[in-house]
């Protein structure tokens, strides 16, 4: 079982719409959650964080985690065209030392049509 | 601010032929440094990372290696590209502290897309 799966999409939606988009994970070690949005050809961006269960609000987007289940979720309300984008979930992970690793999801292609 | 330079954007290179990509970053020094490919349907594969000048971890074994010659930089090589090393080439810094890595995470570069012909 891969550390981090997340389904790849495509998802399209409508101008306005509310998106879901998901990871689930299989180490119970990780205690960070990340989304990064990742344009055409551009590097991943870092657009949310969060170390607890529960939600974490910011705009338009809401993380959500849910430790027992060992799922996380990220929210998109009235998406735009500009939402359009590959998010991908990361995780932080403990690999010796001082130093963390990121482990990504493979990333959820979204379009936003207007 | 802190800012990563990742060149060349583009590049396309014969079999064979050896290769080399520089990223710098600007604006903090001691960063943990990273090389990532990333292939399509297949995500973020962690190639390279660095906590220090002349310390590399390879995760991948493959035709690849890195270098980190100065703090703030960190090069991506290989001697004879094969066509498998086609890809998206990302160079990622975090901070040392654990505390900024789990509240900024790692910041990428624009990338650099690589065809091997």
């Amino acid at each position: 079982q891969k550390e981090v799966e997340q389904d790849p999409g495509p998802l399209s939606v409508p101008e306005g719409a509310i998106v879901s988009l998901n990871c689930t994970y299989s180490n119970s070690a990780f205690q960070y959650f990340m989304w990064y949005r990742q344009y055409s050809r551009k590097g991943p961006e870092l657009l949310m964080y969060t170390y607890s269960s529960g939600n974490k609000e910011d705009g338009r987007f809401t993380a959500q985690v849910d430790k027992s289940s060992k799922y996380i979720s990220l929210f998109i309300r009235d998406s735009q065209p500009s939402d359009s984008a590959t998010y991908l979930c990361a995780m932080p992970m403990h690999s010796g030392g001082s130093n963390y690793k990121l482990t990504f999801g493979k990333g959820t292609l979204l379009t936003v049509n207007p | 601010s802190q800012t990563i330079h990742q060149w060349p954007a583009t590049l396309v290179q014969p079999v064979g032929s050896p290769l080399s990509l520089e990223c710098t970053v600007e604006g903090t020094s001691n960063p943990n440094l990273y090389w990532y490919r990333q292939a399509a349907g297949r995500g973020l594969q962690l190639l390279f990372y660095s906590v220090g000048i002349g310390q590399i971890s390879s995760e991948v074994p493959q035709n690849l290696s890195a270098s980190r010659p100065q703090d703030r930089q960190f090069i991506l090589s290989s001697k004879k590209l094969l066509l498998s090393d086609s890809g998206f080439y990302l160079c990622a810094w975090s901070a040392q502290s654990l505390w900024q890595r789990a509240n900024y995470g790692y910041t990428f570069g624009s990338g650099t897309r690589l065809t091997v012909v």
